[in-house]
């Protein structure tokens, strides 16, 4: 699986939009960049998953830049519940139900 | 629909002792994985099973091992316990094994294991 590129915290603001980059400089053209994120003392949550193109769902969206070297997870309107560690994973589609984590982004929001 | 349940939440143990964890998956999900989490580490795969078989398994020593029964269930135990052993044992169901589809794991609230 590619290896991945996430800054290691950021602040946000209650209200505003978050913008979570992630590296993804040597991603096959089979993998697929996933997003998941885990709230202190919970287990992970699956936010969105794309390949190429552009993905929006009820949470966030997710941009991949055309040569798919990198993507953004917005947060269109972040609020204090979203407070939590963002995992960005690259993996290919038969990989089973096997997900490797980075280290994250640990994203606070202030009100 | 009930979410993935581990069962025990929390539980201390003593070097040497051995220790059993189990999981129930979302109704009607076959494919149970898990998953240890430290602060050393981070988030680490153990194994995946679907169908009562092991379909993939992470970089663990043979202490570590997992089973799955009909009822998709499953639980994983650890064998004489190490201080390193310390940590939260996560278990996510999917409905089948590699959710290529929608890449979607639902994860439980875990498992702290402390080891003295």
């Amino acid at each position: 699986d590619a290896k991945t590129t996430q800054p290691t915290s950021m602040d946000c603001a209650e209200g505003r939009a978050a913008n979570l980059p992630c590296n993804h400089s040597t991603i096959s053209g089979n993998e697929y960049v996933y997003w998941y994120r885990q709230i202190h003392s919970q287990g992970p949550q699956y936010i969105i998953h794309g390949l190429k193109n552009n993905e929006t769902n009820e949470m966030a969206s997710l941009i991949i830049t055309e040569d798919r070297k990198s993507s953004t997870l917005i947060l269109p309107h972040a609020t204090l519940r979203d407070t939590a560690v963002y995992y960005c994973i690259v993996r290919v589609r038969a990989a089973g139900n096997k997900l490797t984590f980075g280290g994250g982004t640990r994203v606070l929001v202030k009100p | 629909k009930a979410g993935v349940t581990q069962t025990p939440r929390y539980l201390i143990k003593t070097r040497g002792q051995q220790v059993t964890l189990s999981c129930s998956p979302i109704s009607g999900h076959r494919s149970v994985s898990w998953y240890q989490q430290t602060p050393g580490q981070g988030l680490q795969f153990l194994f995946e099973y679907f169908s009562e078989t092991q379909r993939n398994k992470g970089n663990f020593p043979g202490r570590f091992s997992g089973r799955q029964f009909s009822n998709s269930r499953s639980e994983m135990n650890v064998s004489t316990l190490e201080l390193g052993d310390s940590a939260l044992y996560l278990c996510a169901s999917s409905p089948f094994p590699g959710t290529i589809n929608t890449g979607e794991l639902f994860f439980g609230e875990g498992s702290r294991l402390t080891v003295l």
